[in-house]
């Protein structure tokens, strides 16, 4: 099975600090790299996406860095706030398949 | 807009039962794909099913299976139920695909004793 693997599995920050969450992919047909937020007792959200023309993207205060020949990309949440304490999934999905493969997830603590 | 919706959001079940969930997906979505998410492997594709017709199927048996309807709504069902079917089961609709945001639902908590 074509895996996606992240890392950390769980992430604890100071309010202010940078929180980073990385994953590497294995299947070179991945053309889409979705990163999902997911609170307890709710579905994931989408929160950021890429795809693999660009090296970065930057939404407010969350970028994905994308570096195609290593296969990895990573989340980089700026002035990690309270309310960011979640579960963070990366994905990796391909047009022809409709489907996406999704990391392990990462739990992010945000200390006050 | 109303998102997508499941129901039922909880359900307890017994082994050897058989299960039925439903998906309401965001209105003008005609692509419907189900995960399951368990804490030991995460969130895994189950299908998806796009005017009707499944299109994609992810690595799971024969009794997990699942149907579209005219109006895009869709349904899975589990028979045979094991305990290992505990999870929690999402719904994301899209209006064609992985390409474009799934927009997920809440899940329906599935618990079998």
């Amino acid at each position: 099975q074509q895996q996606v693997k992240q890392s950390p599995q769980s992430l604890i920050v100071q309010k202010g600090g940078i929180s980073i969450i990385n994953c590497a992919y294995e299947n070179t047909a991945f053309d889409y790299f979705p990163w999902y937020q997911q609170f307890p007792g709710k579905g994931p959200a989408l929160l950021i996406a890429i795809r693999p023309d660009v090296s970065e993207k930057k939404e407010g205060r969350f970028t994905i860095s994308f570096n195609k020949s290593a296969k990895q990309f990573s989340l980089h949440i700026m002035d990690s706030q309270p309310g960011d304490s979640a579960t963070y999934f990366c994905a990796g999905g391909r047009g022809s398949a409709r489907q996406l493969t999704f990391g392990s997830g990462t739990q992010l603590t945000v200390l006050p | 807009k109303a998102g997508v919706t499941q129901t039922p959001r909880y359900l307890i079940k017994t082994r050897g039962q058989q299960v039925t969930l439903s998906c309401s997906p965001i209105s003008g979505h005609r692509s419907v794909s189900w995960y399951q998410q368990t804490p030991g492997q995460g969130l895994q594709f189950l299908f998806e099913y796009f005017s009707e017709t499944q299109r994609n199927k992810g690595n799971f048996p024969g009794r997990f299976s699942g149907r579209q309807f005219s109006n895009s709504r869709s349904e899975m069902n589990v028979s045979t139920l094991e305990l290992g079917d505990s999870a929690l089961y999402l719904c994301a609709s899209s209006f064609d695909g992985a390409r474009e945001t799934q927009y997920f639902g809440p899940g329906t908590r599935l618990l079998v004793l």
